[in-house]
């Protein structure tokens, strides 16, 4: 069985740059089946995707982010990262990592979700 | 345009019969996913593709397209499907945007 597991810090200051990273177990990161991606919800609102990566390597950013958004995977580690660059309070939100099926495009597997807050 | 458009509330009597639709130019080429939400959870797939339930997913809920809007349909409404409901696509330029979302309640 396949689990997500995010980690990084729930308090970011204003400013500053959002580091979070999700530990992928029972299943490899490598496989050309899958692409990895991140969404999150703020407080009360909707689902906004973030951005993914696929097995090649290519990465698409939500273009309102794309200025501020890398994503990255770690094959020896078998886990990805999510950089924000310049949080405001605007980036409160839960953060979910997720897997999803390459050429399916969907997501079969999601991270519980970790809340992150950007305040001073 | 990526955009995907949900009503944002909709209501059904229990044991009736939903429709939740979600529409934008991407579904023209590519299906729709669909998520179930309930408080404090992280989402969980519901249908995908045509029109395929993951295992444990009640055969009351199924899904359809046509043109530029996918819909989910939930036949017999029970109490536990009352839910926020995510829709879920690809575009053109590799985007994955969510539909707004559909608040369900189940009088």
């Amino acid at each position: 069985q396949l689990q997500l597991q995010e980690s990084g810090p729930g308090l970011v200051k204003p400013s500053e740059t959002l580091s979070l990273t999700c530990a992928v177990s029972g299943g490899s990161i490598s496989s050309s089946t899958y692409y990895w991606g991140w969404i999150r919800q703020p407080p009360g609102k909707g689902l906004e995707w973030i951005g993914s990566i696929y097995y090649s390597g290519n990465s698409y950013y939500n273009p309102s982010l794309k200025s501020r958004v890398t994503i990255s995977v770690d094959t020896s580690k078998n886990q990805f990262s999510l950089k924000l660059n310049s949080v405001t309070a605007a980036d409160t939100a839960v953060y979910y990592c997720a897997r999803g099926l390459y050429f399916e495009w969907y997501i079969d597997y999601w991270g519980q979700g970790t809340l992150v807050t950007v305040s001073s | 345009s990526s955009e995907l458009t949900q009503d944002p509330a909709v209501s059904v009597a229990l044991g009736q019969t939903v429709r939740i639709t979600c529409q934008g130019d991407s579904l023209r080429t590519y299906n729709a996913s669909w998520y179930q939400q309930k408080p404090g959870q992280a989402p969980a797939l519901v249908i995908y593709g045509k029109n395929n339930r993951p295992s444990g997913i009640p055969d009351r809920f199924s899904g359809s397209s046509s043109g530029n809007t996918a819909s989910l349909t939930i036949t017999g409404a029970q109490a536990e499907d009352e839910a926020d409901y995510y829709c879920n696509s690809r575009d053109s330029s590799g985007n994955h945007p969510f539909g707004g979302g559909t608040k369900l309640t189940v009088l």
